[in-house]
């Protein structure tokens, strides 16, 4: 299994800002998955985080938007760039430890945009 | 497009057993399928993940007959703690296909 954490855990951000949101695995793992989930909604896979080159993104998503990184095998970040209220979600990380395919994720981000 | 089907909600009584049901028509050679619990404020938890026939661990049990056109994730003996949403996943190793995550199943448990 896999312990990950996120950082901030909720935050309240100004329209036009940008917010990082740091998600740190206790192992290393293979792939590293960012989503975005509404309250009381499924997840949406934004991208796939993959070490040492470019993120993998889903249809509706973008890097300008959404720029990625992922410098190693245990830590990504996700930044969600010149925030609009429609952007206002909960973002969460996950990964897949080295073997196993079962994802492990964070506990999520809330995000409000004013 | 979603690639799994499951009811919107369903209500149980502590101690009973409760089947939640997934349909899959399209699955892949190559999926498995997973399913996770979710509680509020938390991100999903892992429970169980098969190919086919049955798969039990300590936490449930997941039947999946032979077309694998659908599937079953079997919880024993629920408690209070059980309410939460429960999502079925097609997920396969090599990840070519998009990860979708359907509805879910919002379940709840009653005294």
């Amino acid at each position: 299994s896999a312990v990950i954490s996120q950082k901030p855990s909720r935050d309240i951000c100004q329209r036009g800002t940008s917010l990082t949101i740091q998600c740190q695995v206790d192992s290393q793992v293979t792939m590293m998955f960012w989503y975005r989930q509404q309250p009381g909604q499924s997840l949406t896979l934004i991208a796939t985080a993959n070490q040492g080159s470019e993120a993998t993104y889903e249809s509706g998503f973008v890097i300008d938007k959404f720029p990625i990184s992922r410098p190693n095998l245990t830590f990504s970040t996700l930044t969600v760039s010149n925030m609009s209220p429609e952007d206002s979600s909960i973002y969460l990380c996950s990964a897949t430890p080295l073997g196993p395919y079962e994802q492990y994720f964070g506990p999520g981000t809330r995000l409000t945009v004013t | 497009l979603a690639k799994t089907t499951q009811p919107i909600s369903m209500d149980s009584y502590e101690g009973q057993e409760v089947n939640i049901t997934c349909s899959h028509n399209n699955i892949a050679t190559n999926d498995y399928i997973t399913w996770y619990q979710q509680f509020p404020s938390q991100g999903p938890r892992f429970i169980i993940q098969g190919y086919k026939t049955k798969v039990t661990n300590e936490v449930a049990s997941l039947f999946i007959p032979a077309d694998r056109k659908s599937s079953t994730l079997s919880l024993p003996r629920v408690s209070l703690s059980d309410t939460a949403v429960y999502y079925c996943l097609l997920d396969a190793l090599n990840r070519d296909d998009k990860i979708i995550f359907g509805k879910g199943t919002r379940l709840h448990i009653l005294p």
